[in-house]
């Protein structure tokens, strides 16, 4: 069973950094691309951030760039999202994702339960 | 980057009767390989989201055959045949084709 635990949420002003960690089991990691999603207060789903294999190739929403960076340490079973300069409007539960299955090409089939960030003066 | 467009983006059903949702895409879906990367996800109160059908028409494991995707290019369809209880929440359509990946707004699905 493929099962995917965040941690590192919190409570953070704005300008201040947070890192969230995802634990992985039951799948191969080191052949699984991963993402980061996060959902706001009432609101849809926004994807933030994508890593390959390797994590040599990374992708991030233009609302993140420059500030949150994607890794992963296979080695570990751990996918990271740290995030610098927070602002208000990154509040949100972030929610790790497999990315991709490559043996049927489907996209996001499994997730996390999510990590809870809350930017506030 | 690609928008989708879901309509409803309320579905107020009655148990057992069928639901329905279109997502259209502001430009084609169609990736380099040839395939659709159009995938629908549930998410219920409380929940992550679910992946319910992936390019385009294929269920994920465990969905029930309920659940039916259609569509090419860039329009498509959820088809719930017949309501069920727990079959309330959100449901959005997404595309992995390119990046940015990018979700439709969310139909909430309610019983009457």
């Amino acid at each position: 069973e493929v099962q995917l635990l965040e941690s590192g949420g919190g409570v953070v002003q704005p300008g201040g950094s947070l890192r969230l960690s995802c634990a992985i089991s039951g799948l191969t990691v080191s052949r699984s691309a991963m993402s980061w999603v996060r959902q706001a207060p009432g609101k849809g789903l926004e994807w933030v951030s994508t890593i390959n294999t390797s994590g040599g190739s990374t992708f991030y929403a233009n609302s993140v760039k420059g500030r949150f960076t994607i890794s992963r340490d296979n080695s570990k079973n751990t996918l990271f999202l740290q995030m610098n300069s927070l602002r208000v409007e990154d509040t949100a539960v972030y929610h790790c994702a497999r990315e991709v299955d490559i043996a049927s090409g489907s996209h996001y089939g499994h997730w996390g339960q999510g990590a809870l960030v809350t930017v506030s003066s | 980057d690609i928008v989708l467009t879901q309509t409803p983006l309320s579905s107020p059903v009655t148990l057992g009767q069928p639901a329905s949702i279109s997502c259209r895409s502001s430009q084609s879906l169609v990736y380099s390989d040839g395939n659709t990367y159009l995938s629908w996800l549930q998410q219920r109160p409380g929940q992550p989201p679910r992946l319910l059908i992936y390019k385009i028409s294929n269920r994920f494991s465990g969905v029930p055959d309920r659940f039916s995707g259609s569509g090419a290019g860039t329009d498509f369809t959820l088809k719930i045949s017949r309501v069920e209880a727990e079959d309330v929440g959100v449901y959005y359509c997404m595309q992995a084709t390119q990046f940015p990946h990018t979700f439709g707004q969310g139909t909430k699905l309610e019983i009457k």
